[in-house]
Order: structure tokens, then C-alpha cells, then sequence
């Protein structure tokens, strides 16, 4: 059974640092990640998805990398900004057959100005 | 572009009391539904999804039902609350055959608190 975990559950940052968000997955037998963002109390805005073929995938600020070996992916936040302040999940796909997302359970994180 | 529904926002219900939450999806065809709760300190939970008219999976056993009734129409429902439903349900779409290479889109969310 896929297991998915994110480090650290909350995360407390000035204002224009760079930061590196992480996640780790049990089964490396992925078809892609995917990176949600979650504000207080609102839906989930999805981010970046990483095919499996791919290492890298970039959208302005922020760039996720995936290491299927390991079963590991971080996502990356370029001089973070108090908007970036959310909930940050990762979703891996199920094997074949299943339609189940598994879900980390999410790094909160705090931009201060 | 393709956009998702999800009504109402915030609910406050007594336990015993009836549910129905719903979502609707426009701008596509036949989409694989998904019902997700969200409860306190807790990951994201699959509850049901519908890969057509009238075909519902559940992942989890429970005090919740879904419902098709169209193609682009999702809802959950319970006949009678229980203090253990109150969370966070969120409705989300994907298209294709293949759930493993899908894209899942997330509507707002409803806030679900049984008192």
C-alpha cells in the first residue's frame, strides 16, 4: 500500500528566502506526482504534476524535482513571498486499476514579512 | 475552460439529519468524479468516485452515500449524521480511462460541521 509523507508538517520563513519542501513516497512504481496548494479553509489548487519520466518540472517560482528510486520530491519555492502561505500536498496516482490519489498530509507554511 | 461546483460552502447540521452535498462539473464530457474528506489533522480521504452515469466505487465504508444522477453531476448524502462526519468534503474531476495518469481538479470544498 502506497504510503506518502511530507517533512516538515510546518514550515516558518522570512520573507524572500528560498525554501525546499519534501515528500516521500513507500512504492516507486509511480505514473506521476502531483503538488497541490491549499489555502485556510478553500479547495485544493493544483500546482505542478511530474510525469514519471521526467526529473524536473517548473511553473514560475516553483520547481519540483522527482527521484523515483528513492521515492522522494521536493518542491522548491524561489524567494518566497507572504502569498505563498498555504498548505502544500503532494498526491501520487494508484497502481493500475485503482483511482485513489494517496495524499501526504501537508506542510503548512508561513511566509513572514 | 472546464469549472467545478461545489455547494454549499459551509454547513451546519444536527447529528441525526439528513445530508446532500453537491457538485457539478461544466466545460467537459463524462468526467471521472471523485468525492475527497478532509477531517482535522488528517490527509486527504477518497470516499466514492464515478467513472460514468450511475457507477459509484466506495473506498471506505460509512455512514455516506453518492449518487450520479447525470453526467456531470456528483452528490453525497447521508440519511442520518454522525459527529464523526464533520470535515471537509471536496469534489474533484479528472478525465480519461486511466486514473494513474489523470490530473485531479479540486472544487472549493464544503465545511461540514454535525453538532
Amino acid at each position: 500500500k502506497q504510503e506518502v509523507t511530507q517533512i516538515p508538517a510546518a514550515l516558518s520563513v522570512p520573507e524572500g528566502e528560498n525554501l525546499v519542501l519534501n515528500c516521500s513516497f513507500t512504492d516507486s512504481a509511480i505514473y506521476n506526482l502531483q503538488w497541490f496548494r491549499q489555502d485556510p479553509g478553500k479547495g485544493l489548487t493544483s500546482l505542478l504534476l511530474i510525469q514519471s519520466s521526467q526529473r524536473e518540472q517548473t511553473s514560475g517560482r516553483l520547481n519540483a524535482s522527482l527521484d523515483k528510486s528513492s521515492g522522494r520530491s521536493t518542491l522548491y519555492i524561489a524567494a518566497s513571498q507572504p502569498g505563498d502561505s498555504a498548505t502544500y500536498l503532494c498526491a501520487v496516482p494508484p497502481g493500475a486499476g485503482s483511482y485513489q490519489l494517496t495524499f501526504g498530509k501537508g506542510t503548512k507554511l508561513s511566509v513572514i514579512p | 475552460s472546464q469549472t467545478i461546483h461545489q455547494w454549499p460552502a459551509t454547513l451546519v447540521q444536527p447529528v441525526g439529519s439528513p445530508l446532500s452535498l453537491e457538485c457539478t462539473v461544466e466545460g467537459t464530457s463524462n468526467p471521472n468524479l471523485y468525492w475527497y474528506r478532509q477531517a482535522a489533522g488528517r490527509g486527504l480521504q477518497l470516499l466514492f468516485y464515478s467513472v460514468g452515469i450511475g457507477q459509484i466505487s466506495s473506498e471506505v465504508p460509512q455512514n455516506l452515500s453518492a449518487s450520479r444522477p447525470q453526467d456531470r453531476q456528483f452528490i453525497l448524502s447521508s440519511k442520518k449524521l454522525l459527529l464523526s462526519d464533520s470535515g471537509f468534503y471536496l469534489c474533484a474531476w479528472s478525465v480519461g480511462r486511466s486514473g494513474a495518469k489523470n490530473i485531479q481538479y479540486f472544487g472549493a470544498g464544503t465545511r461540514l460541521s454535525v453538532l
